[in-house]
């Protein structure tokens, strides 16, 4: 599975739309983006996915570049609820019972 | 159905004694996974089951370690001679294993802590 490349933090202004990057630069063409979150003290939560093609959810959209070495995580109108960590997770669809979390990015929104 | 559960949801024990965890997946998901997560870093994949059969187990689940899934619902971790480097946050997670999304479903957790 591809490694990711994300920013350690970051921090967001409550009711802006939250944008975070992820590198993927040696994805290959069978493999997904995911994205998970794990709030403090939780286990993580799924967000989206996506193979080639923009994605929305009623959680956020993620934005994949057109060569696919990167992908932006968007969630439209941030909330003191999504501090979280989130994480950047690239995979076969085969190999998706393993998820490799890595260290993501810690996402603090500021009211 | 209220999700994964896990129990207990906090352990302490002295070195060397041994501990079981418990997780209740989601009713109906064949797909049941634990992981490992240490402070600071991401969870780690231990192990997975498809119903009742352990189908892959990471080399970070050294033979101290055993997972069960007997009748393909709960499943059990135990931890054999408990060390120090034992210590963290054991989840367990479960999915329905179809469709497009495959989502895992991750529990509460259950801390360990290795004296």
């Amino acid at each position: 599975d591809a490694k990711t490349t994300q920013p350690p933090s970051m921090d967001c202004a409550e009711g802006r739309a939250a944008n975070l990057p992820c590198n993927h630069s040696t994805i290959s063409g069978n493999e997904y983006v995911y994205w998970y979150r794990q709030i403090h003290s939780q286990g993580p939560q799924y967000i989206i996915h996506g193979l080639k093609n923009n994605e929305t959810n009623e959680m956020a959209s993620l934005i994949i570049t057109e060569d696919r070495k990167s992908s932006t995580l968007i969630l439209p109108h941030a909330t003191l609820r999504d501090t979280a960590v989130y994480y950047c997770i690239v995979l076969l669809r085969a190999n998706d019972y393993k998820l490799s979390f890595g260290a993501g990015t810690t996402v603090t929104v500021r009211a | 159905d209220t999700g994964v559960s896990q129990d207990p949801r906090h352990k302490i024990t002295k070195r060397g004694q041994n501990v079981t965890f418990r997780c209740d997946p989601i009713s109906e998901h064949n797909r049941l996974y634990w992981y490992r997560q240490t402070l600071g870093q991401g969870p780690e994949f231990l192990t997975y089951f498809q119903n009742e059969a352990q189908l892959e187990k990471s080399r970070l689940l050294s033979d101290r370690f055993s997972a069960e899934r007997p009748k393909g619902s709960f499943s059990t971790l135990e931890i054999q001679r408990t060390e120090q480097g034992d210590s963290a946050m054991y989840l367990c997670a479960s999915s329905a294993g179809t469709g497009s999304r495959n989502e895992q479903f991750f529990g509460p957790g259950t801390r360990l802590t290795v004296l």
